[in-house]
């Protein structure tokens, strides 16, 4: 089983949808956790580190829960622009830094 | 702007062959990572080293990978002797981490590997 999981997609919505991933998780001990944002051959970028009490930044809503080892990330009001491989990242232990496969997402206009 | 530069960007080369893949990290960040993306696989964690120590590297092919940092300025990932099934992007990544506080990741733009 890989430390991070992810629904590879792709996920298809059109503009100005809502659209949800959500990121499983293995390792109990995590401490820190992350979604970046990769665009077609490009390098990873970070969007958004995730609180344990969840945090928003614009349209961007990060969740952590704990107890069931899930990050998600909700895009509302979604832009022809969110097109992109969404990667979840996990502080797994002692600085070492899992990312997930990622989940593609595109928006159609 | 302060960026981790990767050198080579690509490089295409024929089985058998010795690869070796640089990486300056941005100054004063104490964590170098390395990654390798192919389609079938997402980003594979490699290697890392904090202030130049490797922590972990039980990601890496042992008999044909190595990784060392010879200085704070430069990290290298070598393969000895390449096989096909090595072709991939390989990123490197350095960040700032202070106590249990991990930081931000910033990338290289990768080195484009393919190996016939």
């Amino acid at each position: 089983r890989k430390e991070v999981e992810q629904d590879p997609g792709p996920f298809n919505v059109p503009e100005g949808a809502t659209v949800a991933f959500n990121c499983t998780y293995s390792n109990s001990a995590s401490q820190s956790f992350f979604w970046y944002r990769q665009d077609c051959r490009k390098e990873p970028k970070l969007l958004m580190s995730v609180y344990s009490s969840g945090n928003e930044d614009g349209r961007f809503t990060a969740q952590l829960n704990r107890a069931s080892q899930y990050i998600s990330l909700l895009i509302r009001d979604s832009k022809l622009s969110d097109s992109a491989t969404y990667l979840c990242v996990v502080d797994s232990s002692a600085s070492k830094i899992i990312f997930g496969s990622g989940t593609r997402l595109s928006i159609r206009p | 702007d302060a960026r981790v530069t990767q050198t080579p960007r690509h490089k295409v080369t024929e089985m058998g062959q010795e690869v070796t893949m640089r990486c300056q990290p941005i100054l004063g960040h104490n964590t170098v990572f390395w990654y390798r993306q192919t389609m079938m696989q997402g980003l594979e964690l490699l290697a890392y080293f904090r202030n130049r120590a490797p922590l972990d590297d039980s990601g890496m092919p042992k008999d044909r990978f190595s990784a060392e940092m010879p200085d704070a300025t430069l990290a290298t990932l070598k393969i000895q002797p390449s096989e096909p099934r090595d072709s991939a992007v390989y990123f490197c990544a350095s960040g700032l981490r202070q106590g249990a506080n991990t930081g931000e990741l910033f990338f290289g733009e990768g080195s484009r590997l393919t190996v016939l």
